[in-house]
């Protein structure tokens, strides 16, 4: 069975400052990693994903995660955070093979932005 | 386009009664999933459907549970009797195939609240 990590419900940063959102996965073959965000009152936004190919994957509003194998981490990375990234986001994976496509998700993890 | 839209966005009710929940998929989207999160708790995969078939239902808790999609358009999960331990938000997502690679767009959710 798949699992997803994510330590800690929240993470404070000042506004510029680097934003890291870490996540490890468990399981016998490397998944598909994505990583969501939802806004307050929105529903679930994709981020990123990675499934084959370059293991840094960039993502939508200047996010970017690096899938190391060795790892097993997926961690959320952007260089200079932005009040409007005040939101709650989540790893999941997904099996990389067999037929079967739920999302497995961690808890989330809460990003607030300091003035 | 109109993304994944979902009916009630909240609802309260008693220990008992029933409620349905509906969720409209991304047009042409023949893959309909729903999630739950429970207060505190990671966001966790019911069952999934691909048009008006039920392709896993592994997640589903218990018969209490009835998850339907007519014509493999929208879907209703409906809960009979409902139980305090069903509160929670339940999320709908649509993707347009089922490979573990395809984008699974999320809608923002019902807010089920049984007291």
């Amino acid at each position: 069975a798949q699992s997803v990590t994510q330590l800690g419900s929240h993470v404070s940063v000042s506004e510029g400052a680097l934003v890291l959102l870490r996540c490890n996965y468990s399981s016998s073959v490397p998944p598909y990693l994505f990583w969501y965000v939802q806004y307050p009152n929105q529903g679930l936004q994709l981020l990123l994903k990675y499934t084959t190919g370059a293991t840094l994957v960039k993502g939508i509003n200047g996010f970017e995660a690096e899938f190391k194998k060795s790892e097993t981490s997926f961690h959320l990375t952007k260089p200079s955070a932005h009040m409007s990234d005040a939101a709650e986001y989540f790893c999941a994976v997904r099996p990389s093979t067999g037929a079967n496509s739920k999302l497995t998700f961690g808890k989330g993890i809460t990003l607030s932005v300091r003035p | 386009e109109a993304g994944v839209t979902q009916f009630p966005s909240h609802s309260v009710i008693e220990k008992g009664q029933t409620v349905t929940l509906r969720c409209d998929p991304i047009s042409g989207h023949d893959n309909l999933y729903w999630y739950r999160r429970v207060m505190g708790k990671e966001i966790k995969f019911l069952l999934h459907f691909v048009k008006e078939s039920k392709q896993d239902e592994s997640g589903m808790p218990n018969n209490r549970f009835l998850a339907e999609r007519t014509g493999g358009t929208y879907s209703t999960l409906k809960v009979q009797p409902a139980e305090l331990e069903d509160s929670g938000v339940y999320f709908c997502a649509s993707s347009q195939n089922s490979l573990s690679t395809d984008t699974q767009y999320f809608g923002p959710g019902t807010r089920l609240t049984v007291l």
